[in-house]
């Protein structure tokens, strides 16, 4: 168990709807990431949080938003969806930001859209 | 830009059969290094990490070396179990970045009995 915990675990739904992923880090961590593995995209990553702020963003797309919120945990907001978005989405946290890290990850959501 | 590059899997070997999968990288700075393992069905976990070179990270019986002169972190393990039996993702974080990881595509071990 990394202590990073993701909620749902699986989501199904339909095109054109909007899901919202929910992410609490490891106690004392600052920064949030979240990624996305799908089987032809490999993992990729999204976008950062740190105490609140956006440090770095990644591959998102514009239908796609997140936030991180005082009490450190992040959602990341997925709208418009598309048969093409279905994947496994990480989130996972450090303690600070910067290349000194070590990232431990939840167990993902699963994101099925039909 | 930054990349991480990995063998193409699937990989097949016996149970004690001795494994390497081959990472190299391009980056810029001096990132640190990361071995990231997926057993069927779970999340990544953290197999081991180098965050300098000549740095040997190990765990579980893998061992990986940071090699800058080769820009590689080959993962090794002396002797295979079934449980062993996986995909491995070779990742790096990038000197000077805000600490996101880079992956590689990932390489599927299984092991047979």
């Amino acid at each position: 168990d990394s202590g990073v915990t993701q909620t749902p675990k699986h989501l199904i739904t339909a095109t054109g709807q909007r899901v919202t992923l929910r992410c609490s880090p490891r106690s004392g961590d600052l920064s949030v990431y979240w990624y996305q593995q799908s089987l032809d995209q490999g993992l990729q990553f999204l976008i950062q949080y740190y105490n609140g702020e956006e440090r770095a963003k990644g591959n998102i797309l514009e239908r796609f938003s997140a936030q991180q919120f005082p009490d450190l945990h992040s959602e990341l907001n997925l709208s418009s969806l598309e048969l093409g978005d279905s994947a496994l989405y990480f989130c996972a946290s450090s303690v600070v930001a910067g290349s000194g890290n070590t990232i431990y990850f939840g167990e993902g959501s699963w994101l099925t859209v039909v | 830009g930054d990349s991480v590059t990995q063998m193409e899997g699937p990989v097949t070997l016996s149970e004690e059969a001795f494994l390497t999968i081959n990472c190299t990288y391009t980056a810029t700075g001096y990132p640190s290094l990361f071995w990231y393992v997926q057993y069927p069905g779970e999340g990544l976990q953290l197999l081991l990490k180098a965050t300098k070179a000549d740095d040997k990270g190990s765990n579980k019986g893998f061992e990986a070396t940071y090699r800058k002169e080769t820009t590689s972190f080959h993962l090794e393990k002396g002797s295979v179990q079934v449980s062993d039996s996986a995909v491995y993702f070779c990742a790096l974080i990038a000197g000077g970045s805000q600490g996101n990881l880079i992956f590689g595509k990932g390489t599927k071990l299984s092991v047979k009995p």
